[in-house]
């Protein structure tokens, strides 16, 4: 059974930024797990789900168009971790953020614990 | 690219059903049977309910259905139960990206 656990930072500066690493349990990235992709998915206190970015095995990404400016997702197949970067954080990146999973198209069936991201001075 | 739009709020009664909209564009919700639907109690990680518009992942009740038409996608709870009070957030992949609707908080009354 595939599990994901996560760790980070949880409280920045503005202009700081923002990393988090995600590790998978359960096979490894490019064997029994290759044909997921590999997410990362916020929610600001109180608000709604935002959709990060994702990655698969191979190290092709995706992002929101909104973020991709400051954004990286790499991933570390050895290790069956990924990881999280975003540059110059503002009081606007506070959230919890989540790694996740999927198989199909935007079917996430899998979350991590998150962890809460708190920007401020 | 914008939000799906869901209503903010929904109630409804034990017993009876609801149902969740959720729209978007030609360019996610209308172009892609990549819709899906997650149940967010506070406090903790969303959970997985529905994937490609209507399918059900293993032990989700089947009083969970999803339906899309157009630019719209639903989500419909039968035999509304009181462990069925949650946000709710549907999903839908846009190309190479994936977009989140802005959430619907369901009260059961």
């Amino acid at each position: 059974q595939v599990q994901l656990q996560q760790w980070g930072a949880g409280l920045l500066k503005p202009s700081e930024t923002l990393s988090l690493t995600c590790a998978v349990y359960g096979g490894p990235f490019s064997g029994s797990l290759r044909d997921y992709y590999w997410s990362w998915i916020r929610q600001p206190p109180g608000k709604g789900l935002e959709w990060i970015g994702e990655i698969n095995h191979s190290g092709s990404a995706n992002y929101n168009p909104s973020l991709k400016s400051r954004v990286t997702i790499s991933i570390d197949t050895s290790r069956n971790q990924f990881s999280l970067t975003l540059n110059s954080v503002t009081a606007a990146d506070t959230a919890m953020y989540y790694c996740a999973s999927r198989v199909v198209p935007a079917a996430v069936g899998l979350w991590g614990q998150g962890t809460l991201v708190t920007v401020s001075s | 690219q914008s939000a799906l739009t869901q209503p903010r709020s929904l109630s409804g009664s034990p017993g009876q059903s609801v149902t969740i909209s959720c729209t978007g564009t030609s360019s996610d919700v209308g172009s892609y049977n990549y819709v899906s639907w997650y149940q967010q109690h506070p406090g903790e990680a969303p959970k997985f309910m529905i994937y490609d518009v209507n399918k059900r992942p293993s032990g989700v009740p089947d009083r969970f259905s999803g339906f899309k038409s157009g630019n719209t996608a639903s989500l419909t709870i039968s035999g509304l139960q009181a462990e069925d009070e949650a946000d709710y957030y549907c999903c839908s992949y846009a190309g190479s990206y994936v977009v989140f609707g802005g959430g619907t908080k369901l009260t059961v009354l």
